[in-house]
């Protein structure tokens, strides 16, 4: 069975604060994908990085920056110094078969 | 361009009503996907369209029915729905069915159901 948890539900902060939000997986598959989606207020989920099964590099891209560790099917998100606009509900998801996603973290970010 | 769009934003209807919801894409994908995705709830798989052909259909009830005229089009006719149906329905596509492909969502219907 393939399962994504992302334990907090709700993570406040205040603006230029770090957090992270973090990701754990269940998989059998030897060759699998995990994504990071964004879904702010308004509904769409917006892409934000995929990650394969083989590549364990960490992944930077302006704020944000992603931690995938095999030995612990972790794949965490830190957003450094926080922004109001950060505000949503953001989604760890992981395809064998079908996308899986997590419970989602809804993240709000304070002035 | 990596737009998904989806008309109408809203729809409010009866369970008797018969309506449809759309979404276009213009990239190119060989793949599209409906979601439904209830209030603090993560996205649940409806239907998979690759190359135009139903590939996956998650046990949804009947009163849904899919379609796919083109491969940038995709439909969502309902009929007879009731209250619990209310949802926001997502639309998405990605590059083909492969897992490693990410699927680009559209910004969603909010159907409220009477």
């Amino acid at each position: 069975a393939q399962k994504v948890t992302q334990a907090q539900t709700e993570i406040s902060v205040v603006e230029k604060e770090d957090v992270t939000l973090d990701c754990v997986y269940e998989t059998r598959d030897t060759t699998y994908y995990l994504f990071w989606y964004k879904q702010p207020p308004s509904g769409e989920l917006v892409f934000l990085i995929r990650r394969n099964s083989f590549d364990e590099q960490n992944e930077i891209s302006g704020r944000y920056s992603w931690n995938f560790q095999k030995s612990t099917s972790s794949f965490n998100f830190t957003i450094t110094a926080s922004q109001v606009v950060d505000s949503a509900v953001y989604f760890c998801a992981l395809k064998g078969g079908k996308l899986i996603f997590g419970q989602g973290t809804e993240l709000s970010v304070k002035p | 361009d990596t737009e998904v769009t989806q008309t109408p934003k809203h729809l409010v209807m009866g369970m008797t009503n018969k309506k449809s919801l759309k979404c276009e894409q213009h990239m190119g994908h060989r793949a599209m996907y409906w979601y439904k995705q209830k209030a603090k709830k993560p996205p649940e798989l409806m239907f998979v369209y690759s190359y135009e052909k139903l590939s996956i259909n998650e046990s949804v009830p009947s009163r849904f029915s899919p379609e796919c005229p083109n491969s940038s089009l995709l439909n969502l006719h309902l009929h007879a729905l009731q209250p619990e149906d209310s949802a926001l329905y997502l639309c998405a596509s990605s590059q083909g069915p492969a897992k490693s492909y990410e699927q680009y969502f559209g910004p969603g219907t909010r159907l409220t159901v009477t």
